[in-house]
């Protein structure tokens, strides 16, 4: 189950069911979101990413399903393996008059997948 | 084709010294960008660069903080009179076109004594 503690967010699953992981996001205006992977030591990893245009993209084994109406964003990982555990982030930015931001980090979620 | 190179990969420092970071964005990437990690926390934005070029350094404190990213060489990220809360991971982000296709190095961990 999901809990929230004093630190990250953490998510246990067992090998091989379905992980879900939600983000929120305070900025209506922005456009671009990806969500990333990052491992202990390590930095973040790309893994999808989606455009304000669409409400759902799927890579392999991943989908990002975006609601712009209450701002959430959400990955799902089938068949979630070990090698899944890790800390996932969503990041997401807007494209202004003087060109597109950096990217904001949100504030992570901890997968911790059990065999 | 080599990706984000980040060094040193860990660096320690005695309060008040001064921290240098580097980073050589992947190649074709002339976008910079830095970010701060505290441990269980996400990415927090400090600067992004381009060539010569402070673009937006919103993220980065007013103080003992500063960038550059040379016509040549390497980004370098700079710390003076360190403290403890600077102690932190810190990331670079490279990508060929502003804003977009992002490529992470692997950090520098600072630790502050």
């Amino acid at each position: 189950g999901e809990s929230v503690g004093l630190h990250l967010p953490t998510l246990s699953v067992q090998e091989g069911d379905n992980s879900i992981i939600n983000c929120a996001y305070s900025n209506s205006a922005s456009d671009y979101f990806i969500w990333y992977k990052q491992e202990s030591g390590k930095g973040p990893q790309f893994i999808i990413d989606i455009r304000s245009n669409m409400d759902k993209r799927q890579g392999q084994r991943v989908t990002v399903l975006l609601n712009k109406t209450v701002k959430h964003l959400s990955l799902q990982i089938a068949a979630t393996q070990p090698g899944d555990s890790a800390v996932y982030f969503c990041a997401e930015n807007i494209e202004e008059d003087t060109g597109r931001r950096a990217l904001t980090f949100g504030s992570g979620t901890r997968l911790q997948v059990q065999p | 084709n080599a990706g984000v190179m980040q060094n040193p990969r860990h660096l320690v420092r005695r309060r008040g010294q001064e921290a240098r970071l580097r980073c050589s964005p992947m190649k074709g990437h002339s976008h910079v960008y830095w970010y701060r990690q505290l441990p269980e926390e996400g990415l927090k934005f400090m600067v992004y660069l381009q060539k010569e070029n402070i673009i937006d350094e919103s993220g980065m404190p007013k103080e003992r903080f500063s960038a550059e990213f040379p016509k040549e060489g390497p980004s370098i990220l700079r710390i003076q009179q360190v403290v403890r809360g600077d102690s932190a991971a810190y990331f670079c982000a490279s990508s060929p076109t502003r804003g977009n296709g992002y490529t992470f190095g692997s950090g520098t961990r600072l630790t502050v004594v």
